[in-house]
């Protein structure tokens, strides 16, 4: 298996316009993790699924965010609109089994809102 | 609240020197631990992990950590680092809440 891709790997976009970002989990993996990674506030959890079910969205920081799994081997997360201070790298992550089995991390998109 | 802690922002060593990250916990029961590295512009990799049993756990890379309970400590350590160690080093725990919290990274920089 390749790992989990992330697709871009790169955006940069300006503020107001809506942002997607996707991931390709591993195959077989079972559970999927949006995280955001910032000088400021670290590795912070947006959200994660299971079997394509978003389980906890508490993460998300505001409305503007919202995250899609429509089969298991898809998942995005958009940001509309966007704002400068969701600069920041974005990665997904998958596991399987359960959520305390090793997580694979993508490569991560980095994000540069203007 | 639950939380990780890695006191040290930043830490310097020499190539061949030993090194010890810390990591601290706070949690009302064990929680799982991990170690994980990144390397610049790329993705977390895991080192370690603890659940249950021995303390002392190896990883990859010449890795190990130790799991102290009395101190709520899950220090990773190596004895001997090499160039290719600098990266950033997180840990993190995971807990009956279904959480998975990570700490805020130590940037490792190995001099020659």
């Amino acid at each position: 298996d390749a790992g989990v891709i992330q697709s871009p790997r790169h955006e940069v976009t300006e503020m107001g316009q809506e942002v997607t970002l996707r991931c390709k989990p591993i195959s077989g993996h079972d559970y999927l993790f949006w995280y955001r990674q910032t000088m400021m506030r670290g590795l912070e959890l947006l959200i994660y699924f299971n079997n394509n079910v978003p389980i906890d969205d508490s993460g998300m920081p505001e409305d503007r965010f919202s995250a899609k799994m429509p089969n298991a081997s898809f998942s995005n997360l958009k940001i509309q609109p966007s704002e400068p201070r969701d600069s920041a790298v974005y990665f997904c992550a998958s596991s399987q089994y359960s959520l305390y089995t090793e997580a694979f991390f993508g490569q991560g998109t980095r994000l540069t809102v203007v | 609240a639950q939380s990780v802690t890695q006191p040290d922002i930043h830490i310097t060593v020499s190539e061949g020197a030993s090194l010890e990250l810390r990591c601290n916990y706070s949690y009302g029961a064990t929680p799982y631990l991990f170690w994980y590295v990144q390397s610049p512009g790329q993705g977390l990799q895991l080192l370690l992990k603890y659940f249950s049993g021995d303390t002392l756990v190896q990883g990859i890379k010449g890795f190990e950590a130790e799991f102290k309970r009395s101190q709520s400590s899950f220090n990773l350590r190596k004895p001997s680092v090499h160039w290719s160690d600098a990266a950033e080093y997180f840990c993190a725990a995971f807990s009956t809440g279904n959480q998975f919290y990570f700490g805020t990274g130590t940037s490792l920089t190995v001099i020659p």
